[in-house]
């Protein structure tokens, strides 16, 4: 079975400063991937997703995401944070194929932003 | 064009008592999934209805149940609550193998 490691339960950083997110993944094959993010009272939003081909994907709000085999990882990044940009943020898994739409999620990481 | 709608937003329940929560799906999807968040975690996946069928399941008790009705709506039905069911369920739905749209979720709590 997949799972998903978020080692990072909460961050805080200052507005404008970079940000990066950890993500590790257990499973025999290449996985679906997804960042989504949650606020305060909230259902999740996608920020992006990696399926296959360019390991850097983009995704809303002007976050990316790198895919590394080698390291099983998925981390979130963004350039510039905005205070906006506080919430929880999950790293997720999917199977694929007949298990399409099981997602395996992480703990979560609280993004705090100082201004 | 509405997005998943989720009924109640609130509710609180006693220990024994029986919950039915409900979801109806983005315009066009036709797959509903359950997960339940409990506090300070990620969501768990319950259970995915498609054509009025339980397709997948998660690591839950048979207390969790579900329907999905010809229109694509879903129900969540949980049997003898216990204080640890208290959680925020999450309906998701999708067309095909398109990603997830989640719905705000229904916050229950058990008492």
């Amino acid at each position: 079975a997949q799972s998903v490691t978020q080692p990072d339960i909460h961050i805080t950083v200052s507005e404008g400063a970079s940000l990066e997110l950890r993500c590790n993944y257990s499973y025999g094959a290449t996985p679906y991937l997804f960042w989504y993010v949650q606020s305060p009272g909230q259902g999740l939003q996608l920020l992006l997703k990696y399926f296959s081909g360019d390991t850097l994907v983009q995704g809303i709000k002007g976050f990316e995401a790198e895919f590394k085999r080698s390291q099983s990882s998925f981390n979130l990044r963004k350039p510039s944070v905005h205070w906006s940009d506080a919430a929880e943020y999950f790293c997720a898994v999917d199977a694929g194929g007949t298990s399409y739409g099981k997602l395996t999620f992480g703990q979560g990481t609280i993004l705090t932003v100082h201004p | 064009d509405a997005g998943v709608t989720q009924s109640p937003t609130h509710l609180i329940k006693t220990r024994g008592q029986q919950v039915t929560l409900r979801c109806s799906p983005k315009s066009g999807h036709d797959t509903v999934s359950w997960y339940q968040q409990a506090l300070g975690q990620g969501p768990q996946f319950i259970f995915q209805y498609y054509e009025e069928e339980e397709r997948q399941r998660g690591n839950f008790p048979d207390r969790f149940s579900g329907h999905q009705f010809p229109n694509y709506s879903s129900e969540l039905n949980v049997n003898a609550l216990l204080l640890g069911d208290s959680a925020l369920y999450l309906c998701a739905t999708q067309f095909g193998a398109n990603v997830l749209t989640f719905g705000a979720g229904s916050r229950l709590t058990v008492l």
